[in-house]
């Protein structure tokens, strides 16, 4: 079955260091990923989707992921975060008509 | 420019009565879902529908039901609420199917006392 795993739950971070969120997919069958991003007291909004193609993703707000079938991960970067980058980050993957959502990462950026 | 939205925003329930949650888009998506989110375990999907009058169960449907009379509406009925259904409640659409990127309102955070 597709599943996805975020490997850290939290990520603290100081402001203007890069920063690697991690998750890995698991499934036989070709993929489609996502990341999005949920700020407080707020729905997920779309960071952005792999369904096919180059495998180097790009987002919005600077954030990039890199689909790597041989290690089945889709880690999310960014290579200077804001302050206002502070949310949490969910690795997702479609699953039959089921969306499977990873546990989530809490990026904590500090000044 | 309104995309899915959910109302209520919050709300305390006393163990064993009854609501309904309402959710509503005005982008023409065929697709909606309802999804809980506990903390550390990401979102569970609860129901879908393709379409008006099409739903089906999710990973968690037990406790909930659904229905869509309509395409921009698509509520969710908790029947003799369960301290197990404390969460935050979020609904989503998507134009087709789940290989496109869902479109979500801003949440209903319910308490069961």
């Amino acid at each position: 079955a597709q599943s996805v795993t975020q490997l850290d739950s939290q990520v603290p971070v100081f402001e203007e260091a890069p920063v690697e969120l991690r998750c890995n997919y698991s499934s036989s069958v070709s993929v489609y990923l996502f990341w999005y991003v949920q700020y407080p007291n707020q729905g997920l909004q779309l960071l952005l989707k792999y369904l096919s193609g180059s495998t180097l993703v790009k987002g919005i707000n600077g954030f990039e992921a890199e689909f790597n079938k041989s290690q089945t991960s889709f880690h999310l970067r960014k290579p200077s975060v804001h302050i206002s980058d502070t949310a949490e980050y969910f690795c997702a993957s479609p699953h039959n008509n089921d969306m499977r959502f990873g546990a989530g990462t809490r990026l904590t950026v500090k000044p | 420019n309104a995309g899915v939205t959910q109302t209520p925003k919050f709300r305390i329930l006393k163990i064993g009565q009854s609501m309904t949650l309402q959710c509503t888009q005005d982008m023409n998506h065929n697709y909606m879902y309802w999804y809980r989110q506990d903390p550390g375990m990401g979102l569970k999907l609860i129901y879908y529908s393709v379409g008006a009058g099409i739903t089906d169960k999710g990973e968690v449907p037990n406790g909930y039901n659904v229905s869509r009379s309509t395409t921009e509406d698509f509520p969710l009925r908790l029947e003799l609420a369960a301290p197990s259904q404390t969460s935050v409640y979020f609904c989503a659409s998507s134009p087709t199917g789940v290989n496109q990127p869902q479109h979500f309102g801003d949440g209903t955070r319910l308490s069961i006392l």
